[in-house]
């Protein structure tokens, strides 16, 4: 039972590349997000999703899209990739309103 | 909006010690859950403990509790006998009970805790 997993675990790109972070749950939650975390702040939600097939923006989508297809997988893509959005990125699920968010391991994106 | 606070970057404890880290929230909502999350180095983000803020008792898990004051907004973590492995960033977490779809998390921007062996 691996919870949430994430990956890649590490990642350089250069300015303008694409990328796709692959996030999977093995617990059968509806609820999935995805955060960054940058130095000396907290987590910031980015995109979350209410269940397959949905999507919806958090509080700093600029950037970045997601898809949802399938129920265990919840994918955070970077189009044109930017040095600020060098951070470390997490996702997460939760079974619904008012239960625990459960992490993945991160991962780490640097951007040349 | 909602807003999260950890007035502590850095705190050191002694090993065995007790420590208390403190948060505070802003929210004028009634029906909210509280949650302490630790960060160790591996980066991982693992659940200390949460709170229902309708619940007057305060949430314990084995060393760790809380001292949950509704009316001031503020949710503290107190560790004790702390032990090595405690040393890690600790995040103060809040999120709405009915917060719409999101459900989303709103995080302080932590405090460091060091353990002095």
């Amino acid at each position: 039972n691996a919870g949430v997993t994430q990956t890649p675990k590490f990642r350089v790109l250069k300015t303008g590349q694409s990328m796709t972070l692959l996030c999977a749950q093995d617990m059968n939650h509806e609820y999935m997000y995805w955060y960054r975390q940058d130095p000396g702040m907290g987590l910031r939600l980015i995109h979350y999703s209410v269940g397959e097939g949905t999507t919806a923006k958090g509080e700093v989508p600029d950037g970045y899209n997601v898809s949802r297809l399938k129920k265990q997988n919840f994918l955070l893509g970077l189009e044109s990739a930017a040095p600020s959005q060098t951070s470390v990125y997490f996702c997460a699920n939760g079974e619904g309103l008012g239960e625990t968010q459960y992490f993945g391991p991160g991962t780490r994106l640097l951007v040349l | 909006a909602q807003t999260v606070t950890q007035s502590q970057p850095e705190m050191s404890v002694q090993e065995a010690e007790t420590v208390t880290l403190s948060c505070t929230y802003d929210t004028s909502e009634s029906d909210y859950y509280l949650f302490w999350y630790k960060q160790p180095p591996s980066r991982q983000m693992i659940l200390v403990i949460r709170q229902e803020a309708y619940k007057q008792q305060n949430a314990t898990e084995n060393r760790f509790s809380v001292n949950f004051q509704k009316a001031a907004k503020s949710f503290s973590l107190k560790i004790s006998d702390s032990q090595l492995g405690d040393a890690a960033m600790y995040f103060c977490a809040y999120r709405n009970h009915y917060g719409g779809a999101t459900n989303k998390l709103i995080f302080g921007t932590g405090t460091l805790l060091a353990v002095q062996p």
